[in-house]
């Protein structure tokens, strides 16, 4: 399996663009993650999914954030409008399910909002 | 909130040697935690778990060791070779939590030394 697969590996946008990544979760898995990455933060949970339906959205730090999970190997995390403050690396991870607490990460995805 | 913190924020070791990387956690009530480790530009890849009705757990090159009385965690790395440099993580969490609990630490990063 070539593992948790994000697009794009960088994205520079401006201020008030639409920003959408997108992550192919390893097959089988049937929780998917996603993360944000600071220097001041650290790794911070903002959704996941359990067989495509949205659990826990508590992280998500506003409503410009929106993830969606179409099909169960699919899954995009949309920022509308960007803000310079969402700068940061975002990964996907993936894991099989209940009893299963490793998680897959993907390479994540560099965004830069100028 | 309760957190998972590390002692020190870097570490060089020469290469040969051996790494200890340690990890403090507040919550008592973890039973399960976990190590990643952080290559630059890529995502965080498991390296080894332990529950908390171990102490130790080996794995290749790698021990984990887990002192409940103090609430310490540590990683350490047999004969450290120069593509063990990268950040580590420690996670904790309780196992019949839910995912948003599983909890990362700050990261230490390790620099492998010629």
């Amino acid at each position: 399996d070539a593992g948790v697969i994000q697009s794009p590996r960088h994205e520079v946008t401006e201020m008030g663009q639409e920003v959408t990544l997108r992550c192919k979760p390893i097959s089988g898995h049937d929780y998917l993650f996603w993360y944000r990455q600071t220097m001041m933060r650290g790794l911070e949970l903002l959704i996941y999914f359990n067989n495509n339906v949205p659990i826990d959205d508590s992280g998500m730090p506003e409503d410009r954030f929106s993830a969606k999970m179409p099909n169960a190997s699919f899954s995009t995390l949309k920022i509308q409008p960007s803000e310079p403050r969402d700068s940061a690396v975002y990964f996907c991870a993936s894991t099989p399910g209940v009893g299963h607490e490793k998680l897959f990460f993907g390479s994540g995805t560099q965004l830069s909002v100028l | 909130g309760e957190s998972v913190g590390l002692h020190l924020p870097t570490l060089s070791v020469q290469e040969g040697d051996n790494s200890i990387i340690n990890c403090a956690y507040s919550n008592s009530a973890s039973d399960y935690f976990i190590w990643y480790k952080q290559e630059s530009g890529k995502g965080p890849q498991f390296i080894i778990d332990i529950r908390s009705n171990m102490d130790k757990r080996q794995g290749q090159r790698v021990t984990v060791l887990l002192n409940k009385t103090v609430k310490h965690l540590s990683l350490q790395i047999a004969a450290t070779q120069p593509g063990d440099s990268a950040v580590y993580f420690c996670a904790e969490k309780h196992l019949s939590g839910s995912a948003r609990q599983l909890t990362f630490g700050s990261g230490t990063q390790l620099t492998v030394l010629p």
